[in-house]
């Protein structure tokens, strides 16, 4: 079963300021995903990394959002400049190469802009 | 419109009483179908699919395409069922994204 952590488990920040989101799978993966969950709210699709590449988006998604995998192993969600709205936990789930399209997720990270 | 209703927010029994989590979706398609749970302080984790079409924690859940439904059931809770639970929904034509509902908190009391 694969594993995903993620770094930090609680982020706060500043209106304005940039944040990157950290995921670290630990097995093979095939699929990558972020969601997020404002509370009090469902859990929303923001965008699905295939082959290096954004395979599909949500209108969540604008240009404040990237994502990339740095170093070919952990996958970074960046808010350019976040918002107070922008406050959620974000997880990180993936899909593995012998799972079938079951997600596994991380535990999430906790992002309060104040 | 991709969309998953759970219609109930919370849903309270006893230990030993059957439960029923309802979940309805709305999709053109033919959409894979998931539950799955979130323990106190633990993770998102998938309970059952409904392709696979096996019973988990003697939780079941039947695709119902005429009435647009994948009810999650259990003949008899037991306290360490209570949890959140998720229906979510798949695209078949897409990068496998999740669609989720809102979420039913399940209370088991003893």
């Amino acid at each position: 079963e694969p594993e995903v952590t993620q770094t930090p488990s609680h982020q706060v920040t500043q209106m304005g300021q940039e944040v990157i989101l950290r995921c670290v799978p630990i097995s093979n993966h095939l699929y990558f995903y972020w969601y997020r969950q404002i509370l009090g709210q469902k859990v929303e699709f923001l965008v699905s990394f295939y082959n290096n590449e954004i395979s599909e988006k949500s209108e969540i998604f604008d240009d404040q959002f990237s994502v990339e995998r740095p170093d070919g192993s952990n996958f970074t969600l960046k808010i350019r400049s976040t918002k107070l709205e922008d406050s959620a936990m974000y997880f990180c789930a993936l899909v593995g190469r012998s799972s079938y399209n079951e997600q596994f997720f991380g535990p999430g990270t906790r992002l309060t802009v104040l | 419109a991709q969309r998953v209703t759970q219609p109930e927010k919370l849903l309270s029994v006893f230990k030993g009483a059957p439960v029923e989590l309802k979940c309805n979706y709305s999709y053109s398609g033919s959409p894979e179908l998931f539950w799955y749970v979130q323990y106190s302080r633990q993770r998102l984790q998938l309970l059952l699919r409904h392709i696979s079409r096996e019973s988990i924690k003697g939780f079941t859940a039947d695709l119902n395409k005429g009435e647009t439904s994948f009810h999650l059931k259990k003949p008899f809770a037991q306290e360490e069922d209570s949890a959140m639970y998720y229906c979510a929904l798949s695209p078949m034509d897409s990068s496998y994204k999740l669609i989720f509902g809102s979420g039913t908190r399940l209370l088991v009391r003893p």
